[in-house]
């Protein structure tokens, strides 16, 4: 069965910092991976995605991401975080038409 | 892109009483939809997967009977709460898949349900 393990429940970085939020997966074969933040009280944006090709893969907002198979990694990473991007990230794991399993969440606190 | 909308956003109830949550794709047809809890500080757990035209499959521990799921439409999943109790406060969450196999997952806005 697919699972996923998010290592950090809490990270804080300074403003202008860079980020890596570790996600390590269990999957059978080829993973679909994702990750989404979650502002409070809000639903999912999906940050980037992994489906196969380019093992490095960007997304919105100044986001990207690396697979790692050997590691069953897909962490998440940026060169420089904004008072912004303070929010909840998930990483998640799926399969095609199939439902997604998430991590526990990373929660950014970005100090000034 | 693909967009689902959800509704309503926050609904308050009282005990005993139902409530109906919708999820639409606005802009693609979707075979498939799934809905999710979360509650407060924790991550999404499945709780039932709603294939057009044929019954929801419940991930174990979901009660059917307390939360129906109706996937009348390509584009439409409904999720209602039956004889809601303060337990079932939670934020609710729903995703699409397109049936051109566009594996973006696209997530609803949510729901927060607070039974008093």
């Amino acid at each position: 069965a697919q699972s996923v393990t998010q290592p950090d429940i809490h990270i804080t970085v300074s403003e202008g910092a860079s980020l890596e939020l570790r996600c390590n997966y269990s999957y059978g074969a080829t993973p679909y991976l994702f990750w989404y933040v979650q502002s409070p009280g809000q639903g999912l944006q999906l940050l980037l995605k992994y489906f196969s090709g380019d093992t490095l893969v960007q997304g919105i907002k100044g986001f990207e991401a690396e697979f790692k198979r050997s590691q069953s990694s897909f962490n998440l990473r940026k060169p420089s975080v904004h008072w912004s991007d303070a929010a909840e990230y998930f990483c998640a794991v799926g399969a095609k038409n199939n439902d997604m399993r998430f991590g526990a969440g990373t929660r950014l606190t970005v100090k000034p | 892109g693909a967009v689902v909308s959800q509704h309503p956003s926050r609904v308050i109830c009282k005990s005993g009483t139902s409530v109906k949550i919708e999820c639409r794709s606005l802009d693609f047809q979707a075979t498939t939809m799934f809905w999710y809890r979360q509650f407060p500080k924790q991550s999404l757990m499945l709780m039932a997967t709603s294939n057009e035209g044929s019954k929801a499959t419940y991930e174990q521990g979901v009660e059917k009977d307390k939360f129906l799921i109706n996937h009348a439409s390509l584009t439409l999943s409904t999720l209602t709460v039956t004889s809601a109790h303060p337990e079932d406060s939670s934020f609710y969450i729903c995703s699409a898949v397109s049936s051109r196999g566009n594996y973006g997952y696209t997530f609803g806005s949510g729901t927060r349900l607070t039974v008093v």
